[in-house]
């Protein structure tokens, strides 16, 4: 059963902390993606990743930052965490092809104190 | 840039009728992608059904249905047979085809289902 899997349901952080939230996936898929989810607002994108170490700059990039040193597993950072960021995380993987639809994993929920 | 219009925040439907969720969206593209997808309270986001604007016939997958007017830019999304698992909320998204597949989608704010027992 192919899956995309990410490290927490639940996690609760304090202002100024470093946040790490990882996603991986058992598909082979190339392109990985990390959006926040918030009411009233949908999703928005943050970052995305079609290759090993590489990153593109989605919709709403500031205060984050991500890193995929391998195929499988992209990482969303929040350098010096604030309670704006307080949100719901969903990471999504895709194959490197055209209209392909998006696998997402089950959602971090991240409060920022 | 794209965007993506949903106007029903909320909808409530009796169990076993059928419900349309409408969904409208902005582009100056002519070939592009279009999905529903439905996140359960469990929130795992999973996809609906998917169509190419090239193609003119609506997508269908078993009790889902879409409507697709492309000179409207509609794409509404109709339920037969409501069951108490279609409870979810249910996100329109777009995308446009990018030359290396590394296509992104934009989504609308999403539409609340409710089905009634």
């Amino acid at each position: 059963d192919v899956k995309v899997t990410q490290s927490s349901r639940y996690l609760v952080k304090r202002t100024g902390e470093k946040v790490f939230l990882e996603c991986v996936q058992d598909m082979d898929h190339e392109n990985m993606f990390w959006y926040r989810q918030d009411p009233g607002l949908g999703l928005r994108l943050i970052y995305f990743s079609y290759d090993v170490k590489m990153k593109e700059k989605g919709d709403i990039p500031e205060g984050y930052s991500v890193s995929r040193e391998k195929k499988e597993r992209f990482s969303l950072i929040l350098e010096s965490a604030s309670t704006n960021q307080t949100s719901m995380y969903l990471c999504a993987s895709s194959l490197f092809a055209s209209g392909r639809s998006k696998l997402f994993g089950p959602g971090t929920r991240l409060t920022v104190l | 840039a794209q965007t993506v219009t949903q106007s029903q925040p909320e909808m409530s439907v009796q169990e076993a009728e059928t419900v349309t969720l409408s969904c409208t969206y902005d582009t100056s593209e002519n070939n592009y992608y279009l999905f529903w997808y439905k996140q359960p309270p469990s929130r795992q986001m999973i996809l609906v059904i998917r169509q190419e604007a090239y193609k003119q016939q609506n997508a269908t997958e078993n009790r889902f249905s879409v409507n697709f007017q492309k000179a409207a830019k509609s794409f509404s999304l109709k339920i037969s047979d409501s069951q108490l698992g279609d409870t979810a909320m249910y996100f329109c998204a777009f995308m446009k085809p990018l030359d290396f597949g590394n296509e992104k989608l934009t989504f609308g704010t999403g539409t609340r289902l409710t089905i009634i027992p």
